[in-house]
This record gives C-alpha cells, structure tokens and sequence, in this order.
C-alpha cells in the first residue's frame, strides 16, 4: 500500500458525460501528478499541483481540468468524455524537495460506451 | 524533451535464474533521476529502484540492480534469483531535477516479463 488512495476504482460511463476522479496524497505530500494509462499512448503526464497550485501541464486535453484543494486532496474533471478517454488514470503524490520519489495510487479504471 | 526507449516488448525467464532488461533514454539534460516501477497484474505501479545521475555507483535493491551507463544513456535492470512473483510490466522512468519541486516522470512503453515455474 502506497498510501496514495483514490477513488473510485471503476468508472463506466457513457459517452457525452463528466465524471470526477478524486485522489487524497501520502500524509506530508505536497505534490500531486496525475497520469493516463491506455493501450495506445502508453502512460503518459497530464498535470502537476504543488501544494495547491498548477506546477506543470503535459498532454491534457481541454476538456480535461483539475484542481488540488487546501487538504491537499486532487480531483481530475472529464468532461465530454469519448469512447478514446477510456484508459486507466494513476495519481501520484511525492513530499517535494529534496525527495523526487513518486508513489502511485491504485488507478481509476474509466470505460467509457 | 526526454524520451525513453524500451525496445524489448517482452522478455521470459526461468524462476531461480537472472534476466536483465533495457532501456535507453535520450536528454540534453545533465542533471536528472531514473526509475525502474514494476505494475503486476494488480495495476499498481510499484517503484522498484532508482538512480541518480550525479552518482556513479549503480543502485542496488535487494534481487534488483541497475547498470546505469550515462555517456550511452542506458539505463538496464537486473533481476537475480527470479521469482514468480516478479511476472510484471516494468517500466523504465525519467525525471529531469528541477528546482522548487519534483518534475514529472516519462515513462518508456514498458517490457512485459513472464517468470516460467
């Protein structure tokens, strides 16, 4: 157990919906990052918090947005989501400098029909 | 940008016996980390070792070791004594320092690795 936590574990959804993925960090983590994993992109960066702000974006689309609140605790919103959104999304959490290990939630799984 | 190279998408070895995977990155950076996580068939991601690249020593973690080669920007693991346990996805990982926080992690596309009984 990581002691990164994220909820929910599954997701099936519809197409055209939004759904919200929330993510609660390692105690004393202030960095949160959030990850896509699918068949065909491999695992890739979406975005970083640094204890409440937006630290680094990488390939997140538009209708993808998040947000790191006072708690530290993460939420990814996806929005109008496409069958193509449908891939497992890892949270990660990391305490800051000088540390630079990261350590992975156990994933929401989002199918989406 | 950073990119990372598995070239090996699957690898299989004898429980008891060593195997050794790859990974080669390319970066102008001069001043980074790499990782090896495992994900089994749970999902989750487990990192297994690190290195830094200031440091020449190769990184050892129990059964796990890395050849870390910096001018060829190679990064392989090596897995001793396998175990059945260890039938995994491996992903080989970069992350360039920065100041002020952690950077993000790149991943390679991941080798799958089969240990036969």
């Amino acid at each position: 157990d990581s002691g990164v936590t994220q909820t929910p574990k599954h997701l099936i959804t519809a197409t055209g919906q939004r759904v919200t993925l929330r993510c609660s960090p390692r105690s004393g983590d202030l960095s949160v990052y959030w990850y896509q994993q699918s068949l065909d992109q491999g695992l890739q960066f979406l975005i970083q918090y640094y204890n409440g702000e937006e630290r680094a974006k990488g390939n997140i689309l538009e209708r993808f947005s998040a947000q790191q609140f006072p708690d530290l605790h993460s939420e990814l919103n996806l929005s109008s989501l496409e069958l193509g959104d449908s891939a497992l999304y890892f949270c990660a959490s990391s305490v800051g400098p000088p540390s630079y290990e990261q350590y992975f939630g156990p994933g929401t799984r989002l199918t989406v029909t | 940008a950073q990119t990372v190279t598995q070239s090996q998408p699957e690898m299989s070895v004898q429980e008891a016996e060593t195997v050794t995977l790859s990974c080669t990155y390319d970066t102008s950076e001069s001043n980074y980390y790499l990782f090896w996580y495992k994900q089994p068939p749970s999902r989750q991601m487990i990192l297994v070792i690190r290195q830094e690249a200031y440091k020449q020593q190769n990184a050892t973690e129990n059964r796990f070791s890395v050849n870390f080669q910096k001018a060829a920007k190679s990064f392989s693991l090596k897995i001793s004594d396998s175990q059945l346990g260890d039938t995994a996805m491996y992903f080989c990982a970069f992350m360039k320092h920065e100041t002020g926080a952690n950077s993000k992690l790149t991943f390679g596309k991941g080798i799958t690795l089969s240990v036969r009984p």
